[in-house]
């Protein structure tokens, strides 16, 4: 299984700031993922992150809160913006994993918004 | 309907029983379900695929129903190591993306 190294795991942030999630895979994959996970929730798809072209985002979700960049095929940053209370959740990065045939998950960032 | 359903339990078993959590799917073409396990404040890590025929690993069985669209996945002889949030996840097809469940919480009593 692919290994990720998520961070920061956890930050508390004042509302209208910014904070960039960083995700880097020790091997190469074509696609990576980011999900959100409010408390007492489960996991929502914010978007698709393809090397060399734009992020696919999820309904609900838009380019200008969330902007994804992912440079190269072992590493993306998902940047959440703007923020308010209500963005106060996980977020995790996850890939496909070939040998399982399902996702690896990064270990989150605890996003706290004050 | 959502898309991918489960009862949120919490499931409260003595250790050793034998327990049970179906995971029910709208997408009647959806071609990939796994079970995930998350701890409290971890994150969510593949228990295991289940397959059309059913798949056992050690204690945990995972089967699918494809007629009445759920997943299940049977824990036998339970540890108090069992306790957590068990995740379904389901794969709509035509997409590399997956839907998750709410989760159902399992505590395995002493």
């Amino acid at each position: 299984s692919a290994v990720i190294s998520q961070k920061p795991s956890r930050d508390i942030c004042q509302r209208g700031t910014s904070l960039t999630i960083q995700c880097q895979v020790d091997s190469q994959v074509t696609m990576m993922f980011w999900y959100r996970q409010q408390p007492g929730q489960s996991l929502t798809l914010i978007a698709t992150a393809n090397q060399g072209s734009e992020a696919t985002y999820e309904s609900g979700f838009v380019i200008d809160k969330f902007p994804i960049s992912r440079p190269n095929l072992t590493f993306s940053t998902l940047t959440v913006s703007n923020m308010s209370p209500e963005d106060s959740s996980i977020y995790l990065c996850s890939v496909a994993n070939r040998e399982l045939n399902g996702y690896t998950f990064g270990s989150g960032t605890r996003l706290t918004v004050v | 309907r959502k898309e991918v359903e489960q009862d949120p339990g919490p499931f409260n078993v003595p250790e050793g029983a034998t327990v049970a959590f179906n995971c029910t799917y709208s997408n009647s073409a959806s071609q990939s379900f796994f079970w995930y396990r998350q701890d409290c404040r971890k994150e969510p890590k593949l228990l295991m695929s289940v397959y059309s025929s059913g798949n056992e690993d050690g204690r945990f069985t995972a089967q699918l129903n494809r007629a009445s669209q759920y997943i299940s996945l049977l824990i036998r002889d339970s540890k108090l190591s069992d306790s957590a949030t068990y995740l379904c996840a389901v794969n709509p097809p035509g997409t590399y993306k997956y839907i998750f469940g709410t989760g159902t919480r399992l505590k395995v009593l002493a």
